[in-house]
């Protein structure tokens, strides 16, 4: 079965600390995905990437920053983590729009 | 711009009774719609996708019909079990087809 995989799987950071969180997917998928999950706000793409060595802006990008160093990995980073930013995280992969798109099992990421 | 419109936050009945979960989208891509579940403390995973106009879809005893005329793709079953209860998400393809853009979700509880 397709998996994804996110690590850590919960953390606490503090006010203006660097985060990085990571994801493995071994689907042989070209798309990947971070989305964030707040409750009234449903999941909103942060950043995907559809090919190594590139990322692409969704639709909240500000504070973070992707880097795809191969097909298999997909990180997300948070340079100077805010209080804002406390949320759930989700990875996820798929072969293209159209196609399922798998999540991993998300990490909550809490900023003190 | 492209959006999906969920317009119930929390959806509370009893065991055996019919529900409907309203989904409309917007889009500036040709239309490509799912609807993903999530439960307590778990992943998102799909339950359904179309792209087919008046054509209805069904899996696991859920079913939706995307009807282009109105730009709907609602979420439907017969009769409800405790285990339906769940967050459900409608999503539609947008970024070229090469992501997915969510709703806010609806929340299901499914009571004795």
């Amino acid at each position: 079965e397709a998996a994804v995989t996110q690590s850590p799987r919960s953390k606490v950071a503090v006010t203006g600390g660097k985060v990085t969180l990571s994801c493995h997917q071994t689907n042989n998928h070209d798309y990947m995905y971070w989305y964030r999950q707040d409750t009234g706000h449903g999941l909103r793409l942060i950043h995907y990437s559809y090919v190594a060595d590139s990322t692409e802006k969704g639709d909240i990008p500000d504070g973070y920053k992707a880097s795809r160093p191969s097909q298999e990995n997909f990180s997300l980073i948070l340079e100077l983590a805010s209080l804002s930013q406390t949320a759930v995280y989700f990875c996820a992969s798929s072969d293209g729009g159209q196609g399922e798109v798998f999540f991993g099992k998300g990490t909550r990421l809490t900023v003190v | 711009g492209d959006s999906v419109t969920q317009t119930e936050g929390l959806v509370t009945l009893t065991k055996g009774l019919p529900v409907m979960l309203n989904c409309t989208y917007q889009t500036t891509y040709s239309p490509f719609l799912f609807w993903y579940v999530q439960h307590l403390n778990e992943a998102p995973k799909l339950l359904l996708k179309s792209s087919t106009d008046n054509k209805r879809t069904e899996h696991q005893g859920f079913y939706a019909t995307l009807h282009k005329s109105s730009s709907s793709f609602h979420l439907q079953k017969s009769s409800v079990q405790l285990s339906d209860s769940a967050l459900y998400f409608c999503a539609s393809a947008y970024q070229g087809g090469r992501a997915l853009i969510f709703g806010t979700g609806t929340t299901v509880s499914v009571s004795p």
